[in-house]
C-alpha cells in the first residue's frame, strides 16, 4: 500500500526565516510526486511535479527535491503570503489517482 | 478562464435523501476525480474517471456512484446519504487517460449529514 508521510503536522516560522518540509513515501513504482498549496476553503494548487530521484524545481521562494525516498519543499526568506497547508502526493500512473499526506501547516508571522 | 466548477459549494441534508454534487471543468480533460478530505486522513480518492463511460473505484467508494457521460461533467451521487459521508469533497481533472499529470481542483463542497 502507498504511504506518503509529511513533516512537521505544523510549522510557525518568523517572515525571512528559511526552513523545508519534508515528505517521505513508500510506493512501488513512483511515476510522479507532486506538491500543493491549499488555502483554508479552497481547493489543492498545483506548484510542482517530480519524476525522478535529483530532480530539482523551482518556483519563487519555494523549491522542491527529490530522492529515492522524499522530498524535501524548501522555502527561501518566506513572506506572510507564504502561510498555507502544504500538501505532498504520489502516484504510480495508469489509473491509479494520487495519494496524499496530511499535509504541513505553515504558518509566517510578520 | 479554465476552471473545475462543483455545485453546490455548501449543503446540509438528512440522512437517506439522494444528492448529486455537480463538475464540469472547460480544459477539454479526459481524466475527472473525486476525493474527499477530512481532518487527520487527508485527501483520499472516491471514483476516477479515463474517459467518457470509464469510471473506476478509488479507495474510498462505498456509499457513492458516479456517471460519466460526456466529457466535460463527472457528477457525484450519493443515493442514500449517511453522517459518515460529511466531508469536504473536491472535483479534479487533468489532462491525458492516467493520473500521472497534474490535477486541477474544484473549489470544493462542504456536505453536511445529519
Amino acid at each position: 500500500e502507498d504511504q506518503v508521510t509529511q513533516s512537521p503536522e505544523a510549522l510557525r516560522l518568523q517572515e525571512g526565516e528559511s526552513s523545508s518540509l519534508n515528505c517521505s513515501y513508500t510506493v512501488s513504482g513512483l511515476r510522479g510526486l507532486f506538491w500543493y498549496r491549499q488555502d483554508p476553503g479552497k481547493g489543492p494548487e498545483f506548484l510542482f511535479t517530480l519524476y525522478s530521484a535529483g530532480e530539482e524545481k523551482e518556483k519563487e521562494r519555494l523549491k522542491a527535491t527529490l530522492t529515492k525516498k522524499e522530498s524535501f519543499l524548501h522555502i527561501t526568506a518566506p513572506k506572510p503570503e507564504d502561510s498555507a497547508t502544504y500538501l505532498c502526493a504520489v502516484t504510480r500512473g495508469g489509473a491509479d489517482g494520487l495519494t496524499f499526506g496530511k499535509g504541513t501547516h505553515l504558518i509566517i508571522q510578520p | 478562464e479554465a476552471q473545475v466548477t462543483q455545485n453546490p459549494r455548501y449543503l446540509i441534508t438528512v440522512t437517506g435523501k439522494k444528492l448529486t454534487v455537480t463538475c464540469s471543468q472547460n480544459m477539454n480533460h479526459e481524466y475527472m476525480s473525486w476525493y474527499r478530505q477530512d481532518p487527520g486522513l487527508g485527501l483520499r480518492q472516491i471514483y476516477y474517471s479515463m474517459n467518457v463511460e470509464v469510471t473506476d473505484k478509488g479507495d474510498v467508494p462505498e456509499g457513492y456512484k458516479v456517471s460519466r457521460k460526456e466529457k466535460r461533467n463527472f457528477p457525484l451521487i450519493l443515493e442514500s446519504p449517511s453522517p459518515n459521508q460529511t466531508s469536504l469533497y473536491f472535483c479534479a481533472s487533468s489532462f491525458g487517460t492516467s493520473g500521472e499529470n497534474e490535477q486541477f481542483f474544484g473549489p470544493g463542497t462542504r456536505l453536511t449529514v445529519l
